[in-house]
């Protein structure tokens, strides 16, 4: 069975500071990644997703994310980071041979200070 | 193009008591499911269906109905509420195997 596990349930960062999010996966099989955010009450909002073409992606709002599998890491960063980008972040994994369940990091929150 | 709409946003039910949360979307998406939400857990899948008439069990179905008898909609029920089942209910939809998942705006639930 696939897991995701999102290395910190909470980040603080300074606006105009890099932002790094870390997600590890483990899968027996090769996964499709994204990864959601979720502002206050809202649903969640595809960032962007790794389906086995170019390792590093680059999602909306300045996101990216590189996919590592030697290191079965997808993490997520951005150079700077505005106070918009304060929101929950979520990694999700998905596994075609298991029948495209999604399963969901635990989910990272991150509060931007001015 | 609405996307995928939730209705309602906010429930409190009494414990025993029964309800249908609404999924609709208008994007002509075969794939609908149902996610709830509780803190430090992400989101789990209730139910799933890949198509109109057809309905899947995902990991956490227990207490939970759906039914898909067209393709824009798809309710899930609860026939008799738990306090257990307080959470924030997630609708998403897919169009394909290799996109990304259009989730609705969520229905918060309270079981008291």
């Amino acid at each position: 069975a696939q897991s995701v596990t999102q290395l910190d349930s909470h980040v603080s960062v300074s606006e105009g500071t890099p932002v790094l999010l870390r997600c590890n996966y483990s899968s027996s099989y090769s996964p499709s990644l994204f990864w959601y955010v979720q502002h206050p009450n809202k649903g969640l909002q595809l960032l962007l997703k790794y389906t086995s073409a170019a390792t590093l992606v680059k999602g909306i709002n300045g996101f990216e994310a590189e996919f590592k599998k030697s290191e079965t890491s997808f993490h997520l960063t951005k150079p700077s980071a505005h106070m918009s980008d304060a929101a929950e972040y979520f990694c999700v994994v998905r596994i075609k041979a298991a029948g495209n369940k999604l399963t969901f990091g635990g989910g990272t929150r991150v509060l931007v200070k001015p | 193009n609405a996307g995928v709409t939730q209705t309602p946003k906010f429930q409190v039910l009494k414990t025993g008591q029964s309800m249908t949360l609404q999924c609709a979307q208008d994007m002509n998406h075969e794939y609908m499911s149902w996610y709830r939400q509780d803190p430090g857990m992400g989101l789990r899948l209730i139910h799933y269906s890949v198509g109109a008439g057809i309905t899947d069990q995902g990991e956490v179905p227990n207490g939970y109905n759906v039914s898909r008898s067209t393709t824009e909609d798809f309710p899930l029920r609860l026939l008799s509420a738990a306090p257990s089942q307080t959470s924030v209910y997630f609708c998403a939809t897919r169009i394909g195997m290799d996109y990304g998942y259009t989730f609705g705006s969520g229905t918060r639930l309270t079981v008291v």
